[in-house]
């Protein structure tokens, strides 16, 4: 069964810059599995953030940014702002109809 | 304006069957999948399957294959998640998720840009 493994947490300070990934159990990550970013702060539904790697959701601000880097997709925050810290859930489409989630990466802001 | 609205919280005791439901508004509802995902009590996102309602062709993910059912009902823009017998372990909350579709080339998006509000089911004796 497929995996997608995130870093379970992180932490970056106010106005810094984080990058989450998200990686394959085995193989690489790639733009032909449409990597989208997913952001669920506490008892809210998740956000839609990305979507088909790097294009940001209506509404998300440009400091929200999706690319590949080597294996693993990634999720960039610039200028984390104290409502950045979240859950991040990343999902790759696997094809067929399916889809995969990552476990999650807790972001902490302070 | 597009919205799915899930149906209220749920407490059921083990063996009990029982149907949650999501109904989208807003957008031609037999023309997007509708998938569900779902939250365990302090875990993460997983996604469990999809629907097309046009057809209703389904794919489930393996984890949830012969667990649940997904189904539709297009004359009432609802769809639904389905167990014959509820186990404790099935306590989470359930996300119904709205697959985009792409206008401009006629073919879909592999995302989901919107998002139920969530039905908590508690399974307990």
């Amino acid at each position: 069964q497929t995996v997608l493994t995130q870093e379970p947490s992180f932490s970056v300070s106010p106005g810094g810059t984080v990058t989450l990934t998200c990686g394959l159990s085995s193989g690489s990550v790639s733009s032909s599995q449409y990597p989208s970013w997913y952001q669920q702060t506490p008892g809210q539904a998740p956000r839609t953030l990305i979507y088909n790697t790097s294009t940001r959701s209506s509404g998300v601000p440009d400091r929200f940014s999706g690319s590949i880097l080597g294996k693993k997709a990634a999720l960039t925050i610039t200028g984390a702002q104290a409502d950045d810290e979240s859950d991040y859930y990343c999902v790759l489409y696997m094809g067929s109809g399916v889809w995969v989630f990552g476990g999650g990466t807790k972001l902490t802001v302070l | 304006e597009v919205q799915l609205v899930q149906s209220g919280a749920e407490v059921k005791k083990p063996g009990e069957s029982l149907r949650i439901s999501c109904k989208g508004s807003g957008y031609g509802f037999t023309s997007y999948w509708i998938g569900w995902v779902r939250q365990m009590p302090g875990k993460g996102l997983e996604w469990m399957g999809v629907i097309y309602p046009g057809d209703f062709e389904t794919r489930y993910s393996p984890s949830f294959q012969g667990e649940v059912t997904i189904s539709v009902d297009e004359s009432i823009n609802t769809a639904y998640l389905q167990w014959n017998s509820l186990r404790a372990s099935d306590t989470a909350i359930y996300y119904c998720v709205r697959r985009d579709y792409d206008h401009l080339l006629g073919s879909y998006f592999h995302y989901f840009d919107y998002w139920g509000q969530g039905t908590p089911v508690t399974v307990s004796s």
